[in-house]
């Protein structure tokens, strides 16, 4: 079954360090992949997508995430990180057929001042 | 705002109970879903309609039944709630074809307790 996984259920960095969430998906051919961001009490806030091309993508907030067809992973990066990045992010595919969203199970990120 | 629209905010059920969860879009989007977002489990999907008058299961279909009314709304009902079913509920809406590629557009959620 198609499966998106996302290894750390939590990171903490410091406030201007740089930050990698990783994200795999199994899945045989490309999916679409997307990142999302969840603040509390909130709904998902889209970061990122990518569906062909360029594999390296730029977001909003200075998010990027670079697909890796050979290690199937998709992981978003921030070069500095701020207070506000607190939040928890969820990585998801389009696998398959039809318009479905197959998340991951979230990252939550705390951001130490 | 333009968005998907979901109410209630909050609700809280009797074991047994029942109710129906509404959701609203204005983005003439064709196709919408609902998930549950559950601790350590992200999001799982569990009724969808890919277009108006169609809708079929998700990932986690048993106990509800969804109904969409019309290209705008899309509704999840749970006719006899169980506390199994506590959880956060999302409603997201999307276009078709090479329009999904702006994703999905998601309400701010519905928090349930079963008790």
């Amino acid at each position: 079954a198609q499966s998106v996984t996302q290894p750390d259920i939590h990171i903490t960095v410091s406030e201007g360090a740089s930050l990698e969430l990783r994200c795999n998906y199994s899945y045989g051919a490309t999916p679409y992949l997307f990142w999302y961001v969840q603040s509390p009490g909130q709904g998902l806030q889209l970061l990122l997508k990518y569906f062909s091309g360029d594999t390296l993508v730029q977001g909003i907030k200075g998010f990027e995430a670079e697909f890796k067809r050979s290690q199937s992973s998709f992981n978003l990066r921030k070069p500095s990180v701020h207070w506000s990045d607190a939040a928890e992010y969820f990585c998801a595919a389009r696998t398959g057929g039809g318009n479905k969203l197959t998340f991951g199970t979230g990252t939550q990120l705390k951001v130490e001042l | 705002n333009a968005g998907v629209t979901q109410t209630p905010k909050f609700q809280v059920l009797k074991t047994g109970q029942s109710m129906t969860l509404q959701c609203a879009q204005d983005m003439n989007h064709n196709s919408m879903y609902w998930y549950r977002q559950d601790p350590g489990m992200g999001l799982r999907l569990i009724y969808y309609s890919a277009s108006e008058g169609t809708t079929d299961k998700g990932e986690v279909p048993n106990g509800y039944n969804v109904s969409r009314l019309n290209k705008r709304e899309f509704s999840l009902r749970l006719e006899s709630a169980a506390p199994s079913q506590t959880s956060v509920y999302f409603c997201a809406s999307s276009e078709r074809g090479t329009g999904f590629s702006y994703g999905y557009t998601f309400g701010s959620g519905t928090r349930l307790t079963v008790v």
